[in-house]
């Protein structure tokens, strides 16, 4: 089974600072896909970055970028010049193969980040 | 392109009432995948689906919990005789082809469903 987990329930910011939000995760898959989604106050879920488990290249998406640490399993999202709009709930998830005929996303408890102006 | 759209966005139900869940998939997808929100707590999933059929329910409880994508029409997900532990959010999300990845699932606003 997948276990994904984010161990800081609450973080905060500076408007203009970096932040880092932490994750690790369990698999036995060798191939494997780790996201970051953001649900702010309105409970949308928006897919902020992915990364791809065979690639060794971090992925960037403007101002967010991973840390992929594979050995480690560590899959670290940097938030660079925060923005008060970053202020939401990032979820940490990991999809590999469930073996009953589908991909399943497995997901951490969350980080709450708040940007302070 | 409207993307997954979900209704109702609120959902107030008593005690061993049924709750009934809509989800559109976006334009051209035809897979279909339900997850349950408690509070303070990360999605987890509950099923997937493809026009008409149930590919993967490991995730939806043994009882009251249903799910269906008809040939025309949203899916479904039903709950029958619900109690208080059913209060959570309910989001459903799609994608083009079965999701390995390269093909990301798309969240609809959920709905949040309460029981008094």
């Amino acid at each position: 089974a997948q276990t994904v987990t984010q161990s800081q329930p609450e973080m905060s910011v500076q408007e203009a600072e970096t932040v880092t939000l932490s994750c690790t995760y369990d698999t036995s898959e060798n191939n494997y896909y780790l996201f970051w989604y953001k649900q702010p106050p309105s409970r949308q879920m928006i897919l902020v970055i992915r990364q791809e488990a065979y690639k060794q290249q971090n992925a960037t998406e403007n101002r967010f970028s991973v840390n992929f640490q594979k050995a480690a399993k560590s899959f670290s999202l940097k938030i660079s010049d925060s923005q008060l709009g970053d202020t939401a709930m990032y979820f940490c998830a990991s999809l590999s193969y469930s073996g009953a005929g589908s991909y399943q996303l497995t997901f951490g408890k969350g980080t709450k980040l708040s940007v302070i102006p | 392109n409207a993307g997954v759209m979900q209704n109702p966005r609120h959902l107030v139900r008593r005690r061993g009432q049924e709750a009934r869940l809509r989800c559109s998939p976006m334009k051209g997808h035809s897979h279909v995948y339900w997850y349950r929100q408690l509070p303070e707590e990360g999605l987890k999933f509950m099923v997937y689906l493809q026009k008409e059929n149930i590919i993967d329910e490991s995730g939806m409880p043994k009882e009251r919990f249903s799910a269906e994508f008809p040939k025309e029409g949203p899916s479904i997900l039903r709950i029958q005789q619900v109690v208080r532990g059913d209060s959570a959010a309910y989001f459903c999300a799609s994608s083009r082809d079965r999701d390995g990845g390269n093909q990301p699932q798309h969240f609809g606003d959920g709905t949040r469903l309460s029981i008094l």
